[in-house]
């Protein structure tokens, strides 16, 4: 049961160029959506979040996008740098009962050619 | 200065073998989770643990047993392993239950292989 999906697993971009990333969920309990970013033989880091009451959170270069109604959530990166060469996830909070759990995608390795 | 560490990073064994990873966090976080990534790249919460107090236990099968000695400590002891729980585990934790403050740091992951 796949709750949260990314479903593209790799994607290339040229430096400069906007990177978009995307995630799809089926909960719409979910509340709090978040992005990480992980680099190899690593574990993940948080980067940016988003409460489902907005649409829209910006950080620097990193903004994140939320669609309650199509359930879905986008990761804009501008300008993409090699240095965001990473597998990124993003994860939705579930809560239950007082107990708060995070779901993770897949992941999409985002590649950034210099 | 690491934050969040695990031992071994690297970790081969053979089937019916018991062994523990251990995890330390140094930056006076309350809850600390085990997440298993598997070989489809999911990565899923298998337990959580706040102030030693166990708080989620997923639908984990009873030969992984959690143990939180302290607030900065929580290792994870697998009995009679099995080719499927061959994975990278990592180790997280959080100041609070995930409600308030959300971000979690994760340890750099230890890959479990099964043989």
């Amino acid at each position: 049961d796949q709750q949260v999906k990314q479903n593209s697993p790799s994607l290339s971009v040229q430096e400069g160029r906007i990177s978009i990333l995307n995630c799809d969920y089926t909960n719409s309990m979910f509340d709090y959506f978040l992005w990480y970013k992980k680099y190899p033989a690593e574990g993940p880091t948080f980067l940016i979040s988003i409460s489902s009451i907005k649409d829209k959170n910006e950080d620097g270069r990193f903004t994140v996008f939320l669609n309650k109604s199509a359930k879905h959530l986008s990761l804009h990166i501008v300008p993409s740098q090699p240095g965001d060469s990473a597998v990124y996830f993003c994860a939705a909070r579930s809560t239950t009962s007082g107990t708060y759990k995070y779901i993770f995608g897949t992941g999409t390795r985002l590649k950034v050619l210099a | 200065d690491t934050a969040v560490s695990q031992t071994p990073k690297y970790l081969v064994t053979q089937m019916g073998n018991d062994k523990s990873i251990k995890c330390e966090q140094n930056l006076g976080h309350d809850t600390m989770y085990w997440y298993k990534q598997d070989s489809k790249k999911f990565l899923k919460i298998m337990f959580s643990y706040n102030n030693k107090e166990l708080i989620i236990n997923e639908t984990v099968p009873n030969r992984f047993s959690p143990k939180s000695p302290d607030k900065a400590h929580l290792n994870l002891h697998i009995n009679s392993l099995e080719l499927g729980d061959s994975a990278v585990y990592f180790c997280a934790s959080s100041q609070g239950t995930g409600g308030l403050t959300y971000e979690q740091y994760f340890g750099p992951g230890t890959r479990l292989t099964v043989t």
